[in-house]
């Protein structure tokens, strides 16, 4: 059990440009979620992959927010056009259960 | 909808005091889960505890208690003689309709920031 990876550990970007993060699950989760979490808040659902299915994604997702899980393991979660309000730590969980397993996040800054 | 309240932002206690953290939740369903997850500074939410809708039993684990009470829609969480290393935000979780994948989301509250005095 190598536990959930998250890539990059933080990422600094100037508005307007668009960032991908990468999420490798543990390996036979077959669900993944992420979710973001802004300083003093709790982690805010954003998406959640059955699989390869994306089955639900949150309102909090506008339409410069894009995530992908192709072959039902590592996931990608891209911000186009990226705004000041972005910044937040984005949190990636796997399950097979409904024990979540977190990586330790990608810091999102942007100027 | 579903929702979790933890109306204890931020809390203080000195080491060996023992303190609980309180958690209210809103769900329509019946059939649900609980949890609670621990976030230490170094940032990487630790699962402590999920707990079926139908098991009102209390739980202990170490110096770790949890009392669920559905007539008051309360999930709250003790920890006895803590300790410095307890220092952390706790968030309490709920996952409605746990088995029916198109409602199997995680909702957290806002985080109780524990901070444990020497």
């Amino acid at each position: 059990d190598t536990g959930v990876s998250q890539d990059p550990r933080h990422k600094i970007t100037k508005r307007g440009q668009n960032v991908t993060f990468r999420c490798d699950p543990i390996s036979e989760h077959n669900r993944l979620y992420w979710y973001r979490q802004t300083l003093g808040q709790g982690p805010e659902f954003l998406t959640y992959f059955q699989n390869e299915a994306q089955l639900e994604k949150s309102r909090l997702l506008s339409d410069r927010f894009s995530a992908e899980r192709p072959k039902g393991s590592f996931s990608t979660l891209e911000i186009q056009r990226t705004e000041q309000g972005d910044s937040a730590m984005y949190l990636c969980a796997s399950t097979k259960s409904e024990k979540l397993f977190f990586g330790s996040g990608t810091q999102l800054s942007v100027l | 909808a579903q929702k979790v309240t933890q109306a204890q932002t931020e809390i203080s206690v000195v080491e060996k005091e023992d303190v609980t953290l309180d958690c209210v939740y809103e769900t329509r369903d019946t059939t649900y889960y609980l949890f609670w997850y621990k976030q230490p500074p170094s940032g990487e939410l630790v699962f402590l505890i999920r707990r079926n809708s139908f098991d009102e039993q209390n739980e202990i684990s170490g110096r770790y208690s949890w009392n669920f009470q559905k007539s008051t829609s309360s999930f709250n969480f003790t920890i006895t003689a803590s300790q410095v290393v307890d220092s952390a935000v706790y968030f309490c979780a709920l996952s409605e309709a746990p088995g029916n994948i198109r409602d199997d989301k995680i909702i957290f509250g806002k985080g109780t920031r524990l901070h444990i005095l020497p």
